[in-house]
């Protein structure tokens, strides 16, 4: 139950697109089209912004968007504002029956 | 509007215990699959625990198997996590996570209740 590899932190200035990585195994990211992605400002519980790895909620900006190939998800957030400074975690179901979550990504508009 | 309240928690020693609770309103409670996920000081989000609709399928991280104990109660609709032989590990908020009915992510989540476990 190794977490996903995520980069710590990325960055881009108001306007601009960013895409956040998210890697796993055959056995999490790789072998479902399960994974999730997060997002959590500083003290805030986390809010699902994509699922079933493309899919958005209700009520989410079309700025953001996923996609999978192998054992990689990404995250693309498009037309970044300053309201999407924040913490992004990706998760995946397992093989396990369970869940693993990303270590996060700490994402600075500039 | 959906609403989960966790509660619970605050500061034990090691080899302690702690139950959490998680009041559950604003949905069918006993239609979903339901979480705890916790989150280290400065760290990242870590699943604990799930638990079928009716408590008959309880799955567990490994680092907490044992230990932990997820439960729920229906007629009260809440959410239960008996944690044992506390570590300084065990250190995290605990969040209560609403899994969607028949998906694989967790579409409301509670504020958090914290848990410091230190002598």
């Amino acid at each position: 139950q190794s977490a996903l590899t995520q980069p710590a932190s990325v960055s881009g200035s108001p306007g601009q697109s960013i895409t956040i990585s998210c890697t796993g195994t055959s056995s999490d990211v790789g072998g479902y089209n399960y994974v999730s992605w997060y997002q959590q400002h500083p003290g805030k519980a986390p809010k699902l912004m994509i699922y079933d790895v493309s899919k958005r909620p209700s009520g989410v900006s079309n700025r953001f968007s996923g996609s999978k190939s192998g054992n990689t998800a990404s995250l693309t957030i498009s037309g970044l504002q300053a309201e999407d400074e924040a913490d992004y975690y990706c998760s995946s179901y397992t093989s396990s029956s369970t869940w693993v979550f990303g270590g996060g990504t700490k994402l600075t508009v500039l | 509007e959906v609403q989960l309240v966790e509660s619970g928690g605050g500061l034990v020693q090691p080899g302690g215990s702690l139950r959490l609770s998680c009041a559950a309103s604003g949905f069918t409670f006993s239609s979903y699959w339901m979480s705890w996920v916790r989150q280290a000081p400065g760290k990242g989000l870590e699943w604990v625990a799930n638990i079928k609709q009716d408590g008959s399928e309880k799955y567990y991280v490994d680092s907490v198997k044992g230990r932990f104990t997820i439960s729920r109660d229906n007629a009260k609709n809440s959410l239960y996590l008996q944690m044992n032989s506390l570590r300084a590990e065990d250190t995290a908020v605990y969040y209560c996570a609403r899994k969607g009915i028949a998906a694989r992510h967790f579409d409301y989540w509670g504020q958090g209740t914290l848990v410091t476990v230190s002598s």
